[in-house]
C-alpha cells in the first residue's frame, strides 16, 4: 500500500532521555520525508525533512535517519524535554501524489 | 510574522446542513493547502492551490466538498451537505512555494467540525 505507518502509537520517556520515534513506509518511490510535531489544539509544525538521496540529517536536538533498504525512517530527539510532549507524524512524498501522513506517535515526557 | 488564520475554530452542525471554513494564509505565500484530520489520524490533503489555481484536488470528495481561492489570497472550504463522517479538524496550511521544493508548510490551528 501507500500508507505511512508508525511502529508504536505511544512512547513514554523521562526528561533528559533520548527519544526515538519510528516510521515505516511501504512505497520505494517515496523521495522526500518530513517529520511534524503536533501539540494539542494546534496544527502540525515542521521539525525536519530528508530527501531520499540522504541517509541522515541533523537539526537542533533532532536527527532523522532514513534506511531505504528496509523502508524505515526514524526521528531521534536528544535530551527530551517536557515541551517535546506531542504527537509526532512522519509524512512521505510519492512523486505524482500528495504528501501522505502516517497515524502518529504520542510522545509523553515525564519530569 | 502573523501565522495562518482560520475561522471559526469550532462548528457543530446537523447532518445534511452546510458549513464553510475560512483561511487567511501567511502574507506572500503562493501555495495554500486544505487538510482533513480525523481524530487519531494524520492529516489528509484535500486540495492544494498555487495562487488561485488548483494544483491537486484528487482527494477532495467533489460531490459535497468545494473550495475556492478567488484572489489568490484567502480561501474558503465548503461542505454541502455534511455527513457524520465529515466530523474532523480541517487544517489550512500555506507555504511560499511548494513543500516538495523544501518550502515549509505553516499550519493554522484548524477548525473542529462536529456533525450530529
Amino acid at each position: 500500500g501507500e500508507s505511512v505507518g508508525l511502529h508504536l502509537p505511544t512512547l513514554s520517556v523521562q526528561e533528559g532521555d533520548n527519544s526515538i520515534i519510528n516510521c515505516a513506509y511501504s512505497n520505494s518511490a517515496s523521495d522526500y520525508f518530513i517529520w511534524y510535531k503536533q501539540e494539542s489544539g494546534k496544527g502540525p509544525q515542521f521539525i525536519i525533512d530528508i530527501r531520499s538521496n540522504m541517509d541522515k540529517r541533523q537539526g537542533q536536538r533532532v536527527t532523522v535517519l532514513l534506511n531505504k533498504t528496509v523502508k524505515h525512517l526514524s526521528l531521534q530527539i536528544a535530551a527530551t524535554q517536557p515541551g517535546d510532549s506531542a504527537v509526532y507524524f512522519c509524512a512521505e512524498n510519492i512523486p505524482g501524489t500528495a504528501l501522505i501522513f502516517g497515524k502518529g506517535t504520542t510522545l509523553s515526557v515525564s519530569s | 510574522e502573523a501565522g495562518v488564520a482560520q475561522s471559526p475554530r469550532y462548528k457543530i452542525i446537523e447532518k445534511r446542513q452546510s458549513v464553510a471554513f475560512w483561511c487567511n494564509p501567511i502574507s506572500g505565500h503562493a501555495t495554500l493547502y486544505w487538510y482533513q484530520q480525523i481524530l487519531g489520524q494524520g492529516p489528509k490533503l484535500l486540495i492544494q492551490f498555487q495562487n488561485n489555481g488548483v494544483v491537486d484536488d484528487s482527494q477532495l470528495p467533489k460531490d459535497r466538498f468545494s473550495a475556492e481561492r478567488l484572489k489568490g489570497v484567502d480561501s474558503t472550504l465548503k461542505i454541502q451537505p455534511a455527513k457524520l463522517e465529515d466530523s474532523a479538524v480541517y487544517l489550512c496550511a500555506s507555504s511560499l512555494g511548494s513543500y516538495i521544493t523544501g518550502d515549509e508548510q505553516y499550519f493554522g490551528p484548524g477548525t473542529r467540525l462536529t456533525v450530529t
